[in-house]
């Protein structure tokens, strides 16, 4: 069965730091792209992120480039988030997602940007 | 940047009648390969999205079949035939088409009359 679990979500004050992390089973990781999808509390969803399964060609939403980076360890079926200089406008639920059309998602991690 | 457009918004239905969404984009999702990825998704309350419709009309596993997916081009329709109270939810289109970069239409929330 596909499975996937984010962690790493928490509160951090503005200009802090937080990392992501979407642990994977069920299916061949590597062979897979893979995305980060979050929601604002009460509105809909936005793009944030996007790797490829093995060549690790990164993409990002410009209103996240420059300050967060995504990356994977095919080793260890992991996908991370790194996110830095975080912004009240940056709290939300993220999700992980597989595939480049989103077949199965994770149960998500609040980040809580506020001091 | 391709704008995803849904209506209408909210949608109240009568356990046991038809509801249909309405989902235009801003560009064509033909891609180069000749498909088109849209995609539906249903998210329940408290939950995370579950892609429902691939390919514009394409059920995921243990999708009911009372769920469909139409369309082309630019426009595109779920229609979910006798809706029950499973079925309450903001549903979503999403085009793949401009992978990676992911957009998603407002959201369309379902509820019971």
């Amino acid at each position: 069965e596909v499975q996937m679990a984010e962690s790493g979500g928490g509160l951090v004050q503005p200009g802090g730091s937080l990392r992501l992390s979407c642990v994977a089973s069920g299916f061949t990781f590597s062979t897979y792209a893979m995305s980060w999808v979050r929601q604002a509390p009460g509105k809909g969803l936005e793009w944030v992120s996007a790797i490829s399964g093995s060549i690790d060609n990164t993409y990002y939403a410009d209103s996240v480039k420059g300050r967060f980076t995504i990356s994977r360890d095919n080793s260890k079926n992991t996908l991370y988030l790194q996110m830095n200089s975080l912004r009240a406008e940056d709290t939300a639920i993220y999700y992980c997602a597989k595939g480049r059309t989103g077949e199965r998602w994770g149960q998500g991690t609040l980040v809580t940007v506020s001091s | 940047d391709v704008v995803m457009t849904q209506s209408p918004l909210s949608l109240p239905v009568t356990l046991g009648q038809s509801a249909s969404i309405s989902c235009r984009s801003s560009q064509s999702l033909v891609y180069s390969d000749g498909n088109t990825y849209l995609n539906w998704f249903q998210q329940r309350p408290g939950q995370s999205p579950r892609r429902l419709i691939y390919k514009v009309s394409n059920r995921d596993s243990g999708v009911p079949d009372r769920f469909s997916g139409s369309g082309s081009g630019t426009d595109f329709t779920l229609k979910i035939s006798r809706v029950e109270a499973e079925d309450v939810g903001v549903y979503y289109c999403m085009q793949g088409t401009h992978w990676p970069s992911w957009t998603f239409g407002q959201g369309t929330k379902v509820e019971i009359k």
